[in-house]
C-alpha cells in the first residue's frame, strides 16, 4: 500500500512550457485535491474531485487545468507555465468527507 | 463561509516545556478540525481531529487539541516540547457536507535546546 504518490519530485520549467504533475493512490479514496503551498500562505485549493469524471475549482484554479478519468489518478496540468506557479504542490485523498486528507511528498516546481 | 486563523507565525519553546499553538475558526456549521504537521521538507501528517465527539482530542506524539464551541478555538498543546517537535503546524477546517478543506497560514515551532 504506497498511499499517495506524486511524480515528479522535482521539476524546473521556463515561462510558456506545459507539463503535467501526476498523482495516484492506492487506497480506492474517493476524494483527491491539489493544493500548492507558499511561503507565510499555507496551503490553498486550487482543484478536487469528489469521484471519477467530476471535478470543482478551489481557491486559486487559474493556469491550472485536471480531470479525473479513473478514481486512482488525478494529474494537475499546467497550460502555460508562470514564474507565479513556482510553488511546491502536495496532492490529497481522503476516503470521504468526514475524513481527514493523505498527503502525497510534494512536487517542488520552479517556473523562470 | 469558514475560515481558520492561527494567531501566531512563529512560536518558540525551550525542550521540555509546554507548547502552545492557537487557532481559531469561523464555521457557519458545526466544523470538523484538524491539526497536521509538516516536518522541513516532507508531506503533511495528520496530528488529530475533531468530529464532534468528545471535545478533548488526544493526537499522536503527545498533542492534545480542545474544542471550544464559545471560544470557536482549537488550540494544540503538548506538555512537554522535544527537539522532534520542530516543525510547522497547520490547522484546518472543515464545514459540513463536500466543501473541501480550508488550511490556516501555519504556526512554525521551533525547540531551543
Amino acid at each position: 500500500n504506497a498511499g499517495v504518490t506524486q511524480t515528479p519530485k522535482f521539476q524546473v520549467l521556463k515561462t510558456g512550457q506545459s507539463m503535467t504533475l501526476q498523482c495516484a493512490q492506492d487506497m480506492n479514496h474517493e476524494y483527491m485535491s491539489w493544493y500548492r503551498q507558499d511561503p507565510g500562505m499555507g496551503l490553498r485549493l486550487i482543484h478536487y474531485s469528489v469521484g471519477a469524471g467530476i471535478t470543482d475549482q478551489g481557491e486559486v484554479p487559474n493556469g491550472y487545468n485536471v480531470s479525473r478519468s479513473t478514481t486512482e489518478d488525478f494529474p494537475l496540468r499546467l497550460l502555460s507555465a508562470a514564474p507565479s506557479q513556482t510553488s511546491v504542490y502536495f496532492c490529497a485523498s481522503q476516503t470521504g468527507v468526514l475524513y481527514e486528507q493523505y498527503f502525497g511528498p510534494g512536487t517542488r516546481l520552479t517556473v523562470t | 463561509a469558514q475560515s481558520v486563523t492561527q494567531l501566531d507565525s512563529h512560536v518558540s519553546v525551550s525542550e521540555g516545556t509546554p507548547v502552545l499553538l492557537r487557532c481559531n475558526y469561523s464555521s457557519s456549521y458545526s466544523p470538523s478540525l484538524f491539526w497536521y504537521v509538516q516536518h522541513p521538507n516532507k508531506g503533511l501528517q495528520l496530528l488529530l481531529k475533531y468530529t464532534s465527539a468528545a471535545t478533548l482530542v488526544k493526537g499522536i506524539n503527545g498533542f492534545e487539541a480542545e474544542f471550544k464551541k464559545s471560544e470557536t478555538s482549537f488550540h494544540l498543546t503538548k506538555p512537554s516540547a522535544h527537539m522532534s517537535d520542530a516543525a510547522e503546524y497547520f490547522c484546518v477546517v472543515r464545514a459540513k457536507g463536500n466543501t473541501p478543506l480550508v488550511f490556516g497560514k501555519g504556526t512554525r515551532l521551533s525547540v531551543i535546546a
